[in-house]
């Protein structure tokens, strides 16, 4: 049972846009950052969204992040074939002292 | 370039001790904390602790305190990831990365990955 909540599985055509969601609580989102991880299959995980809704260098503007209260949300506009991933939240959790993540949301570009 | 190099994957018995290496470049290695985030096979990350090669400064998730032994050595850039009597259930992939911490917190994130090292523990 992962500390953070997002739905196991999402899916789109091409060119939609789609939205995850990851709920925590106020030891973890409610009080931190919310980072976003995308895992293309077989690959290690890629910092995608840090700080809640800044991108790193190279990733593109299609991606996006949110959050309001205890929770977030990636956006992903005009959706690619590519973007077929697994995507992690995270967020440092104070009462555990440890970095805690969402069970993850496997993306489908049907 | 940031570049995090994992040793190779290990095949190991139930009880035989294991040390799996990760080897920074491209930056400053004893300003930045470096840590070990482990996925079982099928399943989602999870944070297991983070080393400051600086100082040697080490936190563990509770999760994985007692089970690992993690440590560094400065001179050549490299991580480690311990265990002293492997079990099957530490069957995964182990993948190191580099902490960036968010100043006057203790709010850790990772921004760069190694490509993981695959242990697999079986009789």
């Amino acid at each position: 049972q992962s500390v953070l909540t997002q739905p196991p599985s999402a899916s789109g055509t091409p060119g939609q846009r789609v939205t995850i969601s990851c709920s925590g609580s106020s030891s973890n989102i409610g009080s931190n950052y919310v980072y976003w991880y995308q895992q293309l299959p077989g690959t290690a995980p890629k910092l995608l969204i840090y700080r809640n809704n800044q991108r790193p260098s190279g990733v593109p503007d299609r991606f996006s992040g949110s959050k309001s209260g205890t929770s977030a949300s990636l956006a992903i506009s005009g959706l690619r074939s590519e973007d077929e991933a697994d995507y992690y939240c995270a967020a440092w959790d104070d009462s555990l002292s440890v970095v805690v993540f969402g069970g993850g949301t496997k993306l489908t570009v049907l | 370039e940031v570049q995090l190099v994992q040793s190779g994957a290990e095949v190991k018995k139930p009880g035989e001790s294991l040390k799996i290496s990760c080897k920074g470049s491209g930056y400053s290695f004893t300003s930045y904390w470096i840590g070990w985030v482990r996925q079982m096979p099928g399943k989602g990350l999870e944070w297991m602790g983070i080393i400051y090669p600086g100082d040697s400064d080490t936190r563990y998730s509770p999760s994985f305190q007692g089970q690992v032994t993690i440590s560094a050595d400065k001179s050549i850039s490299t991580a480690y990831l311990q265990w002293s009597s492997l079990k099957a259930s530490d069957t995964a992939m182990y993948y190191c990365a580099r902490h960036l911490r968010n100043l006057g917190s203790e709010d850790f994130y990772m921004d760069v990955w190694g490509k993981g090292t695959t242990v697999t523990v079986s009789s």
